[in-house]
Parts: C-alpha cells; structure tokens; sequence
C-alpha cells in the first residue's frame, strides 16, 4: 500500500487560505491522490482528487508537484466550519476502490 | 436523496460476544467498504462487496466477516469480539462503472467492547 506522510497539525486564521501538505514519494503511475475530511462526529467527506494535473471545485484545489511525490491542499479561505482532519490517500487503481487512510493533519480555523 | 445510512449509532457489547452491524448505501450505489476507525487514528480498510461478494479484504482476521444483500445493503459481523475492537465502524457505498473515484461515507457506528 502507498503511503503518505502529513503533519499532525496545522492552524489558521479565519478567512485566509491554508495549504495541507502531503508527501507521497512511493506514488505509482496508477495511483490518484485523493483528500477527504472528517469533521468531528462525522464520517469521512469527500473534498478533491486528481492524478497527474492541479484540480480545482468549489471546496478547494489540489496542487500536484511534477514528480507527483506530493501534493498540497488549498483552501483559499478558511471558515470555522473547515475545521476538520483532512486526509490524503493514494488510491491504486489497480487494487479496486479502497482507501488507505494515513492518520491525517488536524486543521483548526482560529476565529 | 437519502446518503449512506448505519445502524446502530452505538452499541456496547463484552467480549467474546458477537455483533451485527448494518449499511445502507448511497441510493444508486452498488458497491459498499467497511472500514474500522480507532482513536485518533485514520479509517482501516476491512473488505469491500460488491455484487454480492467479497471483492477485496484488507489486513483483517476472519472473525470480521460481511455480506452483501440484493438492494446492495451490507452487513458486518464480528465474532469473539476482543477489546482491541472498540472502534468507529464505517460503511462507504460507490458506484462501479460510474464515478468509482468518490466514496460516500456513512456516519458510523461507534462499537465498545466491555
């Protein structure tokens, strides 16, 4: 299974954008990364992913590096509600639709 | 549009007992993965069903056994329930053939073991 390397924590102010990083450097040609957040008393949420090229939706963008050994997470402003542990997760295409979490980085959203 | 649901929302078992807990998924949905949540850690795969069957396992030993209903709903089953099984069980339903790159989670069901 691939694994990926987060920081246990990170905070924020309200309103300015964060960056999650995450190190992935056994990454696979198959692998897609993907991020999910858990909020407190919740099941895990779906946010972004992508494979090779930068993502963007309405919660947040994914920035892959070129070697694809890692990635970051931008939230371009961060509300309370983002308070959350945000997880990033090589899924290898290969081996079907499963996830292998690592243990996340604790995001809190200073007010 | 009902998401994926599971029941019970908590449970308090002994060990030794066995336990039974259930998932309906995301309507549409036809594939469901069962995953085990200790604290302060992040979701462990157990094994996913599809079309009835056990598709993939993770790295669990057989008391954790599941199955697959028609309708797609699931079960999970424990059995000689050990206290090391005091965990968040969560239940996630995708579609094959469809967007299979989003997993829809449930809220869980937080199992202690006495």
């Amino acid at each position: 299974d691939a694994k990926t390397t987060q920081p246990n924590s990170m905070e924020s102010n309200e309103e300015e954008p964060v960056h999650l990083p995450c190190n992935h450097s056994t990454i696979s040609g198959t692998d897609y990364i993907h991020w999910y957040r858990q909020l407190p008393s919740q099941g895990p949420e779906y946010v972004i992913h992508g494979l090779t090229s930068n993502v963007n939706n309405r919660m947040a963008s994914l920035a892959i590096a070129e070697d694809r050994k890692s990635s970051t997470l931008i939230l371009h402003r961060a509300t309370l509600r983002d308070a959350a542990v945000y997880y990033c997760i090589l899924r290898d295409v290969r081996a079907g639709n499963q996830f292998y979490f690592g243990t996340g980085t604790s995001l809190t959203v200073i007010p | 549009d009902a998401g994926v649901t599971q029941s019970p929302t908590h449970l308090i078992k002994t060990r030794g007992q066995q336990v039974t807990l259930r998932c309906s998924p995301k309507s549409g949905h036809d594939t469901v993965s069962w995953y085990q949540q200790a604290l302060g850690q992040g979701p462990q795969f157990i094994f996913q069903y599809y079309e009835e069957e056990e598709r993939q396992r993770g790295n669990f030993p057989d008391r954790f056994s599941g199955h697959q209903f028609p309708n797609y709903s699931s079960e999970l089953n424990v059995n000689a329930l050990l206290l090391g099984d005091s965990a968040l069980y969560l239940c996630a339903s995708s579609l094959v053939g469809g967007n299979t790159d989003t997993q829809y989670f449930g809220p869980g069901t937080r199992l202690t073991v006495l």
